[in-house]
């Protein structure tokens, strides 16, 4: 069956320490692969999207995001972490077809 | 201006009742989505409508009806409203399908009692 798991249900990071949110994602075919954020009371947004071109994507707020198929993992980071990072963050796979899976979010605390 | 619009943000209701959650977007985009995000925050597609034509409905209960008037507007009409449908409901609109671009609304809260 093709999911997506992200590892961490929460991380938590001091502002200005690197973020690392971790992504696998089940092997069948080549996937299409996201990350949304959704801040708190509002709708998600795209950070980043991966389609079989660049192995490393860069997103928006400083986000990127590798794709490595031998491990399969698409993992998110960012260098320095910001307060306005707080957030639940979804990592996302695509086989092709209209239906998006998501994984079950990672919530990012970010500690002044 | 705010891209893909949902009202109400927040509804309250009796079970047995029935319900309409209304979405428009202004972003010229061709395909709209209705998600359901549970109370663990896990989200699930329900319905995906492509110019007007539904192209995708998972598994959800036939009390749950989508329509979609013109290809900016998709609602969604709840008969007979159980506690289980408590739930954030999202829509969301992409230019195409299979991009996986999707934007999504600020949601709407759904509360059976």
């Amino acid at each position: 069956a093709q999911s997506v798991t992200q590892l961490d249900s929460h991380v938590s990071v001091s502002e200005g320490t690197p973020v690392l949110l971790r992504c696998n994602y089940s092997s069948s075919y080549s996937p299409s692969l996201f990350w949304y954020v959704q801040h708190p009371n509002k709708g998600l947004q795209l950070l980043l999207k991966y389609t079989s071109a660049a192995t490393l994507v860069k997103g928006i707020n400083g986000f990127e995001a590798e794709f490595k198929k031998s491990e399969t993992s698409f993992h998110l980071t960012k260098p320095s972490a910001h307060m306005s990072d707080a957030a639940e963050y979804f990592c996302v796979v695509s086989y092709n077809t209209d239906k998006l899976i998501f994984g079950t979010g990672t919530r990012l605390q970010v500690f002044p | 201006d705010t891209a893909v619009s949902q009202t109400p943000k927040y509804l309250v209701t009796q079970m047995g009742n029935d319900k309409s959650i209304k979405c428009e977007q202004n972003l010229g985009h061709d395909t709209m989505y209705w998600y359901k995000q549970d109370s663990k925050k896990f989200l699930k597609i329900m319905f995906s409508y492509n110019n007007k034509e539904l192209i995708i409905n998972e598994t959800v209960p036939n009390r749950f009806s989508p329509k979609s008037p013109d290809k900016a507007h998709l609602n969604l009409h709840i008969n007979s409203l159980e506690l289980g449908d408590s739930a954030v409901y999202f829509c969301a609109s992409s230019h195409r399908t299979n991009t996986g671009e999707l934007f999504f609304g600020e949601g709407s809260r759904l509360t059976v009692l």
